[in-house]
Order: structure tokens, then sequence, then C-alpha cells
């Protein structure tokens, strides 16, 4: 099981760009989720799917985020235009094989920088 | 809202200190999970917590779910330098199944 896999790693970018953050889950999860971890407010559920759906996304702190799961294997979290105040990591989670509450595994994040 | 309380915040201890950290909500919640993230990396699932005063352990690390399905502690037996890092708590919300987590409790060994 290859685990959840997250890229780029890391991403340095100016204010006003665009950023595109991309997760695969592990095979045969069906629910993926999307967190933001800072120092000041630790970990965040910004948005999660269940079998390529978005269930809530309440978290999504504004309309410059946006994410799609186009398929079971593939997610994209977008932000634009991106802001010095959304530099934080971003992690990737999946998980369940057909239950809700199966723990999540995370991707080893994203480390956004926005200068 | 809903919120959990993990302490200690942080933890200096000597290589061989058992370790002992906790996590107590105000609501009661049937599932808890102990979750440790590795600098640069993601969270990863230590040990899971299913049924009301049950006692769990996973090679150093032992977990308790409180009987009152309030609190949950986590304890490392002679520590070694590999389980620095940031251990959290996490509930499930029976609603919705989403996690609530606590703030962490970093650990640091003193050189």
């Amino acid at each position: 099981d290859a685990g959840v896999i997250q890229s780029p790693r890391h991403e340095v970018t100016e204010m006003g760009q665009e950023v595109t953050l991309r997760c695969k889950p592990i095979s045969g999860h069906n629910s993926l989720f999307w967190y933001r971890q800072t120092m000041m407010r630790g970990l965040e559920l910004l948005i999660y799917f269940n079998n390529n759906v978005p269930i809530d996304d309440s978290g999504m702190p504004e309309d410059r985020f946006s994410a799609k799961m186009p398929n079971a294997s593939f997610s994209t979290l977008k932000i634009q235009p991106s802001e010095p105040r959304d530099s934080a990591v971003y992690f990737c989670a999946s998980s369940g094989r057909g239950t809700y509450n199966s723990p999540l595994h995370f991707g080893n994040g994203t480390r956004l920088t926005v200068t | 809202g809903q919120q959990l309380n993990q302490s200690p915040q942080s933890m200096f201890i000597q290589e061989g200190e058992d370790v002992s950290m906790n996590c107590t909500s105000s609501s009661i919640f049937n599932t808890w999970l102990w979750y440790k993230q590795d600098p640069g990396e993601g969270p990863v699932l230590l040990i899971a917590l299913y049924k009301a005063g049950e006692l769990t352990s996973n090679g150093r690390l032992t977990a308790q779910f409180g009987i009152t399905r309030k609190d949950s502690f986590l304890n490392i037996s002679a520590s070694i330098p590999s389980d620095v890092g940031i251990y959290f708590c996490a509930v499930v919300m029976d609603s919705n199944y989403q996690l609530i987590w606590g703030a962490g409790t970093k650990l640091i060994i003193k050189p």
C-alpha cells in the first residue's frame, strides 16, 4: 500500500498567484479529506468528500479556495488568488473501505509559502 | 464549539523516562484516537479506542479510554529519541463521523 500521496511537497509562490495542490488517496478508500495545519490554529478540516462527492465544505475559508475530486484516485485543492495568510501545511487524508468511521491515513503534506 | 483539552502542551524528558499525556472533553464521545506526527510528515494513527474503560497497548505505548467516555490518556514507557514529535488526541463525532482534534502535545527529549 503506497499510502496517501501528495504533491508538491513544498510550494513557494507570490501573492496573487494560483496554487494547486494534488492528492492521490489510498486505493479503495472512499472518503477524502483536506486539512490545513498552522501553529496558531492547529489542524483544521477544510472539506471532505465521500465517494467523490463533496459532503461538507464549511471549513473552506473563502471563495478563493476550491476543491475537486474528479475520480476516486485524485483530488485537487486550488487557491486563487493566493495570499500570505494562506501559508500553512496542507494535508490530504483518506479513510474507509465502506465505513465512515475508519481512522484517517494522512499524506506527508504540502508546505505552502505565499510571499 | 466542542473542544478537546489536551495536556501538557509540551514535555521535556530524559531518554528512558516514562511519559504520560491526557485528553479531556466536556461531551461524551464513543471513539478516541491517538495520532503521532513526526516533523515534516502527516499524523499517523497509533491507537484507536472504541470501548469505555478499554486499555490498549501498542509496543511501549498504552492508551486508555476513560469509563466516563470523556477522557483518555496515552503513556509511553522507557522513551527513546524517535519518540519525539507531536502527539494528538482526536474523537469521532457520532453525528457525522468527523474528527475533533486536540491541540497536541509536543514531546522533546533532552540531550
